[in-house]
């Protein structure tokens, strides 16, 4: 149980274009959904929580018009980075989780998005 | 501020057992958990925990003592399939989980 698929698993795309990630909870309704980025050889680094049917949380100094998050419904959460950079490269997770906060987050296979 | 501290990089044998620690320091506590994450794949949840004590799932243990602000992960019987990262996160007093910058875990035959 508990499986959170990630689409795409890798975009290659040149730099000012718009990419969309698909974050699905496909056996359990998730109540909030997390989006991290991940540097090499780096830990986990939270962009935003965000909780169905409302607007997404920011963490600081993640600007949310360039990471735009829309959490639709209870199986569905989408990412999209806007007029993407080469800074922007960099492999995006995201994680979901039915419940109370002590509840595992349970994470897709990740995206990695190379920005040309 | 609130610090999650786990050794970088460690080397253990095929076969053998391992201790992976986990100090934090974070304005309250909800829980502990530990997570693996092999090298360009996503985090997979190993094991959480709130109480002190010793939790048992097979080859892997998690301990935790909420007194001294410290959690370890032990690995028995160690494949090379172990080889992997893994990740201590704890929920501070606003449920927001709090991660490690994860412990490189090496398997040599």
């Amino acid at each position: 149980g508990a499986v959170v698929s990630q689409h795409p698993s890798r975009v290659i795309c040149k730099s000012g274009t718009s990419v969309k990630i698909e974050c699905r909870s496909l056996d359990f309704q998730a109540t909030t959904m997390f989006w991290y980025r991940q540097f090499p050889k780096q830990s986990l680094m939270l962009m935003a929580t965000s909780n169905e049917g409302s607007k997404a949380t920011y963490e600081q100094g993640v600007e949310k018009d360039k990471f735009l998050i829309n959490h639709a419904s209870l199986t569905l959460s989408t990412l999209t980075v806007t007029s993407a950079h080469p800074e922007d490269s960099s492999f995006y997770i995201c994680s979901a989780r039915d419940g109370e906060a002590h509840q595992p987050q349970h994470f897709g296979d990740g995206t990695r998005l190379s920005i040309l | 501020g609130q610090n999650i501290d786990q050794p970088t990089e460690m080397t253990a044998t095929e076969g053998a057992i391992v201790q992976i620690n986990c100090t934090y320091q974070t304005s309250g506590f909800n829980g502990l958990f530990w997570y693996q994450q092999h090298a360009g794949e996503a985090p997979t949840f190993l094991s959480y925990n709130v109480l002190d004590g010793l939790e048992e799932k097979g080859r892997f243990s998690s301990f935790l003592s909420r007194s001294k602000g410290y959690s370890y992960l032990l690995l028995k019987e160690l494949q090379m399939k172990d080889s992997a990262s893994y990740l201590c996160a704890v929920l501070d007093s606003n449920y927001q989980l709090i991660w490690g910058a994860g412990t490189k875990l090496i398997i040599k035959p």
